[in-house]
């Protein structure tokens, strides 16, 4: 079983501030994704990241796939309110490309 | 393009009585997943169709679970009967195939009493 660790689990930070969350795991994955889940609605597709090392950028928003394809890492760089929510990282393993989920970083930034 | 319809948004019921959730994927996405979310954890893939086939009941609890797709096109879940440990928010979604980028419904939240 593949499992992704998180952390941290909880988050409280101040608008403008930074911050990092992290996903690990002992398993290699083939691709990486990280979503974004507001209350009452179902989880939104930031990014995927492929190949090890990947950096991506959203916005305020930096992704990063570890070179060995077993850990991600999001920063986001001065935060707002509206980043809000519940951070999970999943991976992507296995002949059907099956999506193992993290338990979730909830992030609140305060104004 | 319209999203992932799940129907219905809440329901509670009574341990041991039977419920049926509703999912419509987007138009022409092959894969649709059904995952379950309990309160603090992330989403646990219950079921993968690949039109109207099984890819992975793996995680399905059987016994008292079933999904089926018939037209391959929307799906429906159905718990049959309830435990107080099936309160949960199950998600549905869908992809164009295995390995592409996932869209998932805004769920529905089921609460057992």
């Amino acid at each position: 079983t593949q499992l992704l660790e998180q952390s941290p689990q909880f988050l409280s930070i101040q608008e403008g501030e930074n911050l990092t969350v992290y996903c690990n795991s002992s398993s290699v994955f083939s691709s990486l994704q990280w979503y974004r889940q507001e209350p009452g609605e179902g989880p939104v597709l930031l990014v995927t990241v492929v190949t090890g090392g990947e950096v991506k950028k959203l916005k305020r928003l930096t992704f990063q796939f570890g070179d060995a394809r077993k850990d991600s890492s999001l920063h986001i760089t001065a935060a707002q309110p509206g980043d809000t929510g519940l951070y999970l990282c999943a991976g992507a393993g296995g002949s059907n490309y099956k999506l193992t989920f993290g338990k979730g970083t909830l992030l609140t930034v305060n104004p | 393009e319209a999203g992932v319809a799940q129907s219905p948004r809440y329901k509670i019921i009574e341990k041991r009585q039977s419920v049926a959730f509703w999912c419509n994927p987007i138009s022409g996405h092959a894969t649709l997943y059904w995952y379950q979310q309990i309160l603090g954890q992330g989403p646990k893939l219950l079921i993968q169709f690949q039109n109207n086939g099984v890819v992975d009941d793996s995680q399905l609890p059987k016994d008292r679970f079933s999904a089926e797709r018939l037209k391959g096109v929307d799906s429906t879940l159905k718990i049959q009967p309830a435990k107080l440990e099936d309160s949960a928010v199950y998600l549905c979604a869908s992809s164009q195939g295995t390995g592409r980028s996932y869209t998932f419904g805004s769920g529905t939240r089921l609460t057992v009493v």
